[in-house]
């Protein structure tokens, strides 16, 4: 157990809908990375929160966006959803915002659109 | 930009082998190297990183080498045990940027 928790565990939901996605970061942890995962696919990097503020932003598409809230849980809001965007997504924290250090992974939710 | 690739994408072994699961990069930039496992339906576990200060790091029954003259990191698990079937990731970290992930090496162990 890793430390890093996420809600739900699975998802089902229809196209054009919109769904959130939560994290709780290991304690102590100030970051919060989201990661997507398709199958056959490494993973992607999304975006990076430190400490409530946006520190990094990678293949995040414009329909996705995330938040990090005072007591440092992270939710990830994902609309107008498509076939594509099935997939599994994880939440990592660490314990600064230095690039170069260990993350630590959630256990994912895995999201299927219909 | 950056980018990691694995030599083989499966590798097969007996139990009581060791392993040797292998990750390029491109990037000389790169200063710190992890590796993770990825079980079946659970997210990444932290097994083993290295910076590029290091040639070797040892865990236990894991060895990380690094060989920045190549670009080559490689993954060694000792006395391999159907336990450690999974998915390996080698990731890369540099000032900077976010990690960057490789697509993984299923490895398959056999009794």
């Amino acid at each position: 157990d890793s430390g890093v928790t996420q809600t739900p565990k699975h998802l089902i939901t229809a196209t054009g809908q919109r769904v959130t996605l939560r994290c709780s970061p290991r304690s102590g942890d100030l970051s919060v990375y989201w990661y997507q995962q398709s199958l056959d696919q490494g993973l992607q990097f999304l975006i990076q929160y430190y400490n409530g503020e946006e520190r990094a932003k990678g293949n995040i598409l414009e329909r996705f966006s995330a938040q990090q809230f005072p007591d440092l849980h992270s939710e990830l809001n994902l609309s107008s959803l498509e076939l594509g965007d099935s997939a599994l997504y994880f939440c990592a924290s660490s314990v600064g915002d230095r690039d170069s250090e260990t993350q630590y992974f959630g256990p994912g939710t895995r999201l299927l659109v219909l | 930009g950056e980018s990691v690739g694995l030599h083989l994408p499966t590798l097969s072994v007996q139990e009581g082998d060791n392993s040797i699961i292998n990750c390029a990069y491109s990037n000389s930039a790169s200063d710190y190297f992890i590796w993770y496992k990825q079980e079946s339906g659970k997210g990444p576990q932290f097994i083993i990183d290295i910076r590029s200060n290091m040639d070797k790091r040892q865990g236990q029954r894991v060895t990380v080498l690094l060989n920045k003259t190549v670009k080559h990191l490689s993954l060694q698990i000792a006395a391999t045990q159907p336990g450690d079937s999974a998915v390996y990731f080698c990731a890369l970290g540099e000032a900077g940027t976010a990690l960057i992930f490789g697509k993984g090496t299923t490895l398959s162990v056999s009794s």
